[in-house]
Protein backbone atom coordinates (compact mmCIF):
# COMPACT_ATOMS: atom_id res chain seq x y z
CA UNK A 1 0.00 0.00 0.00
CA UNK A 2 1.44 3.28 -0.88
CA UNK A 3 1.48 5.79 1.26
CA UNK A 4 1.69 9.37 2.11
CA UNK A 5 2.32 10.88 5.55
CA UNK A 6 1.70 14.50 7.17
CA UNK A 7 1.46 15.67 10.48
CA UNK A 8 -2.06 16.76 10.74
CA UNK A 9 -1.55 19.50 13.02
CA UNK A 10 -2.52 21.74 13.75
CA UNK A 11 0.29 23.89 12.99
CA UNK A 12 0.27 27.31 14.94
CA UNK A 13 2.17 30.04 13.48
CA UNK A 14 2.16 34.02 14.94
CA UNK A 15 1.85 36.24 11.66
CA UNK A 16 4.92 37.23 9.59
CA UNK A 17 6.59 33.87 10.69
CA UNK A 18 7.74 31.16 8.29
CA UNK A 19 5.32 27.70 8.10
CA UNK A 20 7.25 24.66 7.40
CA UNK A 21 5.02 21.81 6.64
CA UNK A 22 6.42 18.06 6.07
CA UNK A 23 5.30 15.26 4.21
CA UNK A 24 6.70 11.91 3.53
CA UNK A 25 6.20 9.31 1.08
CA UNK A 26 6.79 5.73 0.90
CA UNK A 27 7.33 4.68 -2.79
CA UNK A 28 10.72 5.01 -3.67
CA UNK A 29 9.58 5.58 -7.10
CA UNK A 30 7.47 8.53 -7.08
CA UNK A 31 8.27 11.17 -9.52
CA UNK A 32 6.16 13.89 -9.16
CA UNK A 33 4.69 15.72 -5.67
CA UNK A 34 2.03 18.14 -5.53
CA UNK A 35 0.84 20.45 -3.03
CA UNK A 36 -2.35 21.51 -2.58
CA UNK A 37 -4.44 24.42 -0.59
CA UNK A 38 -8.28 23.28 0.89
CA UNK A 39 -9.83 26.64 2.68
CA UNK A 40 -12.51 25.38 5.10
CA UNK A 41 -15.77 24.16 2.77
CA UNK A 42 -13.94 24.68 -0.17
CA UNK A 43 -11.74 22.28 -3.12
CA UNK A 44 -8.27 21.60 -2.66
CA UNK A 45 -6.20 23.92 -5.26
CA UNK A 46 -2.90 23.59 -6.25
CA UNK A 47 -0.10 25.51 -5.30
CA UNK A 48 3.04 24.04 -5.95
CA UNK A 49 4.49 21.63 -7.99
CA UNK A 50 7.73 19.46 -7.94
CA UNK A 51 9.55 16.45 -9.31
CA UNK A 52 13.68 17.68 -9.02
CA UNK A 53 15.57 17.19 -6.26
CA UNK A 54 16.10 20.40 -4.37
CA UNK A 55 14.17 23.60 -3.84
CA UNK A 56 11.62 25.41 -6.13
CA UNK A 57 10.24 28.99 -5.08
CA UNK A 58 6.77 31.18 -6.18
CA UNK A 59 6.51 33.82 -4.37
CA UNK A 60 6.44 33.64 -0.35
CA UNK A 61 5.98 29.54 -1.24
CA UNK A 62 9.40 27.06 -1.50
CA UNK A 63 8.66 23.38 -2.23
CA UNK A 64 11.70 21.02 -1.12
CA UNK A 65 12.28 17.49 -2.45
CA UNK A 66 14.26 14.91 -1.18
CA UNK A 67 13.86 11.68 -2.92
CA UNK A 68 16.58 10.14 -1.42
CA UNK A 69 14.95 10.68 1.86
CA UNK A 70 11.84 10.44 0.59
CA UNK A 71 10.54 13.56 1.72
CA UNK A 72 9.01 16.46 0.53
CA UNK A 73 8.14 20.00 2.14
CA UNK A 74 6.37 23.23 1.92
CA UNK A 75 7.36 26.62 3.39
CA UNK A 76 5.51 29.68 3.39
CA UNK A 77 7.45 32.94 4.38
CA UNK A 78 5.86 35.75 5.87
CA UNK A 79 2.50 33.78 6.52
CA UNK A 80 -0.39 35.67 6.57
CA UNK A 81 -3.37 34.85 8.36
CA UNK A 82 -5.34 34.56 4.82
CA UNK A 83 -2.61 31.51 5.09
CA UNK A 84 -4.66 29.74 7.41
CA UNK A 85 -6.16 25.98 5.65
CA UNK A 86 -5.18 22.69 5.10
CA UNK A 87 -2.16 22.10 3.09
CA UNK A 88 -2.47 18.38 1.12
CA UNK A 89 0.56 16.42 0.06
CA UNK A 90 -0.02 14.25 -2.78
CA UNK A 91 2.37 11.88 -4.91
CA UNK A 92 1.54 11.19 -8.70
CA UNK A 93 1.35 7.25 -8.16
CA UNK A 94 4.11 5.71 -10.49
CA UNK A 95 3.09 3.48 -13.58
CA UNK A 96 1.63 6.59 -15.20
CA UNK A 97 -2.12 5.85 -13.80
CA UNK A 98 -2.73 9.40 -13.71
CA UNK A 99 -3.50 9.15 -9.95
CA UNK A 100 -2.36 10.98 -7.20
CA UNK A 101 -1.74 9.86 -3.56
CA UNK A 102 -3.04 12.41 -1.00
CA UNK A 103 -2.07 13.01 2.26
CA UNK A 104 -4.15 13.52 5.23
CA UNK A 105 -3.24 17.36 5.18
CA UNK A 106 -2.16 19.44 7.63
CA UNK A 107 -4.26 22.34 9.36
CA UNK A 108 -2.19 25.71 9.53
CA UNK A 109 -3.51 28.05 11.72
CA UNK A 110 -1.49 31.92 11.18
CA UNK A 111 -2.42 33.99 14.18
CA UNK A 112 -2.31 37.61 13.64
CA UNK B 1 -13.35 29.41 -18.67
CA UNK B 2 -13.60 25.53 -18.41
CA UNK B 3 -14.49 24.15 -15.24
CA UNK B 4 -15.89 21.05 -13.29
CA UNK B 5 -19.22 21.36 -11.49
CA UNK B 6 -20.90 18.88 -9.07
CA UNK B 7 -24.66 18.70 -8.13
CA UNK B 8 -26.35 18.75 -5.94
CA UNK B 9 -24.20 20.80 -3.66
CA UNK B 10 -25.97 19.34 -0.72
CA UNK B 11 -28.13 16.01 -0.07
CA UNK B 12 -29.48 14.61 2.80
CA UNK B 13 -31.05 11.18 2.59
CA UNK B 14 -31.71 7.83 3.81
CA UNK B 15 -30.50 4.51 4.73
CA UNK B 16 -31.01 2.15 1.79
CA UNK B 17 -31.85 4.48 -1.26
CA UNK B 18 -29.89 5.27 -4.23
CA UNK B 19 -28.21 8.15 -4.31
CA UNK B 20 -26.20 9.64 -8.09
CA UNK B 21 -23.93 12.55 -7.41
CA UNK B 22 -23.27 14.48 -10.67
CA UNK B 23 -19.94 15.64 -11.84
CA UNK B 24 -19.44 17.47 -15.56
CA UNK B 25 -16.26 18.93 -16.90
CA UNK B 26 -15.79 21.14 -19.32
CA UNK B 27 -11.90 20.76 -20.16
CA UNK B 28 -12.07 18.12 -22.57
CA UNK B 29 -10.28 16.13 -20.04
CA UNK B 30 -9.93 12.40 -20.50
CA UNK B 31 -9.37 11.20 -16.69
CA UNK B 32 -11.88 12.17 -14.26
CA UNK B 33 -11.94 10.94 -10.49
CA UNK B 34 -14.20 10.42 -7.00
CA UNK B 35 -12.69 11.32 -3.96
CA UNK B 36 -14.68 11.09 -0.36
CA UNK B 37 -13.24 13.43 2.31
CA UNK B 38 -13.19 12.34 5.99
CA UNK B 39 -11.64 13.75 8.96
CA UNK B 40 -8.60 12.22 9.38
CA UNK B 41 -8.48 10.65 6.10
CA UNK B 42 -7.70 13.28 3.78
CA UNK B 43 -8.88 12.32 -0.17
CA UNK B 44 -9.63 8.83 -0.56
CA UNK B 45 -9.85 7.93 -4.13
CA UNK B 46 -13.53 6.06 -5.02
CA UNK B 47 -13.65 5.27 -8.54
CA UNK B 48 -11.72 6.53 -11.85
CA UNK B 49 -11.85 6.77 -15.74
CA UNK B 50 -9.61 7.19 -18.24
CA UNK B 51 -12.01 7.86 -20.94
CA UNK B 52 -15.02 6.85 -22.54
CA UNK B 53 -16.56 3.28 -21.00
CA UNK B 54 -13.61 2.84 -19.05
CA UNK B 55 -13.88 2.60 -15.06
CA UNK B 56 -11.80 1.74 -12.66
CA UNK B 57 -12.02 1.13 -9.02
CA UNK B 58 -10.16 3.01 -6.67
CA UNK B 59 -8.98 2.22 -2.43
CA UNK B 60 -12.54 2.98 -1.52
CA UNK B 61 -14.46 1.51 -4.18
CA UNK B 62 -17.51 -1.12 -2.38
CA UNK B 63 -21.14 -0.17 -2.37
CA UNK B 64 -19.98 2.99 -5.51
CA UNK B 65 -20.39 2.69 -8.81
CA UNK B 66 -19.59 4.93 -12.01
CA UNK B 67 -19.91 5.14 -15.53
CA UNK B 68 -18.98 7.11 -18.35
CA UNK B 69 -20.94 7.89 -21.40
CA UNK B 70 -19.28 10.95 -22.43
CA UNK B 71 -15.98 12.51 -22.29
CA UNK B 72 -17.54 15.52 -19.21
CA UNK B 73 -19.20 13.55 -17.17
CA UNK B 74 -18.71 11.09 -14.70
CA UNK B 75 -21.79 9.79 -12.44
CA UNK B 76 -21.26 8.79 -8.80
CA UNK B 77 -23.77 6.09 -7.63
CA UNK B 78 -24.42 4.99 -4.42
CA UNK B 79 -26.39 1.64 -4.85
CA UNK B 80 -27.56 1.42 -0.91
CA UNK B 81 -27.07 4.27 0.70
CA UNK B 82 -25.48 3.79 4.73
CA UNK B 83 -24.13 5.94 6.96
CA UNK B 84 -21.00 5.00 6.80
CA UNK B 85 -21.03 7.05 3.32
CA UNK B 86 -21.92 10.46 4.91
CA UNK B 87 -19.16 12.70 3.85
CA UNK B 88 -18.17 15.18 1.45
CA UNK B 89 -17.24 13.79 -2.51
CA UNK B 90 -14.82 15.74 -4.95
CA UNK B 91 -14.57 15.05 -8.31
CA UNK B 92 -11.33 15.67 -9.98
CA UNK B 93 -10.11 16.09 -13.70
CA UNK B 94 -6.85 15.82 -15.26
CA UNK B 95 -5.24 16.14 -18.78
CA UNK B 96 -3.15 12.75 -19.26
CA UNK B 97 -0.86 14.37 -21.80
CA UNK B 98 0.46 16.71 -18.76
CA UNK B 99 3.29 13.95 -18.44
CA UNK B 100 4.37 14.46 -14.77
CA UNK B 101 2.88 17.49 -13.88
CA UNK B 102 -1.04 15.78 -14.44
CA UNK B 103 -2.52 18.55 -12.33
CA UNK B 104 -5.83 17.74 -10.68
CA UNK B 105 -8.78 20.25 -10.87
CA UNK B 106 -11.51 19.38 -7.78
CA UNK B 107 -15.14 20.34 -8.60
CA UNK B 108 -16.70 22.28 -5.55
CA UNK B 109 -18.15 19.71 -3.46
CA UNK B 110 -21.09 17.26 -2.75
CA UNK B 111 -21.78 17.50 1.24
CA UNK B 112 -24.07 14.36 1.23
CA UNK B 113 -25.86 13.08 4.55
CA UNK B 114 -26.57 9.55 5.46
CA UNK B 115 -29.45 9.41 8.09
Amino acid sequence: QKEVEQNSGPLSVPEGAIASLNCTYSDRGSQSFFWYRQYSGKSPELIMFIYSNGDKEDGRFTAQLNKASQYVSLLIRDSQPSDSATYLCAVKDTGNTGKLIFGQGTTLQVKP
Amino acid sequence: DAEITQSPRHKITETGRQVTLACHQTWNHNNMFWYRQDLGHGLRLIHYSYGVQDTNKGEVSDGYSVSRSNTEDLPLTLESAASSQTSVYFCASSDPSGGSYNEQFFGPGTRLTVL
